[in-house]
């Protein structure tokens, strides 16, 4: 987890409620990712960025927006909390010139909506 | 098919035996492959990459890739109890830039 911190950790919601995850890396790494990760289906991309204000959809966006607006700082909004987004998210950075690839995780931000 | 197949497990080897854990991929241009390990309620922690046919050796851990077989495997030599965590296999598919494809992992359990 070193270098990628994830806020809050642990949050409770309310149906319909607006909520925001950060996640803020110390790494300089161009690439970010946000995953939710649900028994059964493991981890799942929701949105990534590849440089400051650059993001694309992954494959469980709907409902879900984000914003980078630096490069240490991504952060993840559910427009309208609901159930079904009762999960663990994490969050991922990558540098493709020195890495190919590999991401690393940070510690995860387990959110309950009620 | 599903992108990234692996056995959910879990799969039961004694102390000091070798753990196989495998992962079939289905896009032929998958470029790289990746083993993490996820402890219960922890993050993903990467432990092997690899990149081209053949064996890559790590400490106990040994990854092996066949892309003609579109298979990739992780040994772990002399399995030890804090070797018990789930495994997922991550593929980085042909044209996806940045992008990885996870398996739903396999548990792994090292018995006293």
């Amino acid at each position: 987890d070193a270098g990628i911190t994830q806020s809050p950790r642990h949050k409770v919601t309310e149906t319909g409620t607006p909520v925001t995850l950060r996640c803020h890396q110390t790494e300089n790494h161009r690439y970010m990712y946000w995953y939710r990760q649900d028994p059964g289906h493991g981890l799942r991309l929701i949105h990534y960025s590849y440089g400051v204000k650059d993001t694309d959809k992954g494959e469980v966006s709907d409902g879900y927006s984000v914003s980078r607006s630096k490069t240490e700082d991504f952060l993840l909004t559910l427009e309208s909390a609901t159930s079904s987004q009762t999960s663990v998210y994490f969050c991922a950075i990558s540098e493709s010139v020195v890495s190919s690839y590999e991401q690393y995780f940070g510690p995860g931000t387990r959110l309950t909506v009620t | 098919q599903k992108e990234v197949e692996q056995n959910s497990g879990p799969l039961s080897v004694p102390e000091g035996a070798i753990a196989s854990l495998n992962c079939t991929y289905s896009d032929r241009g998958s470029q790289s492959f990746f083993w993490y390990r996820q402890y219960s309620g922890k993050s993903p922690e990467l432990i092997m990459s690899i990149y081209s046919n053949g064996d890559k050796e790590d400490g106990r851990f040994t990854a092996q890739l066949n892309k003609a077989s579109q298979y990739v495997s992780l040994l772990i030599r002399d399995s030890q109890p804090s070797d018990s965590a789930t495994y997922l296999c991550a593929v980085l598919r042909g044209g996806t830039a940045s992008k990885l494809t996870f398996g739903t992992g396999t548990r792994l359990q090292v018995t006293l």
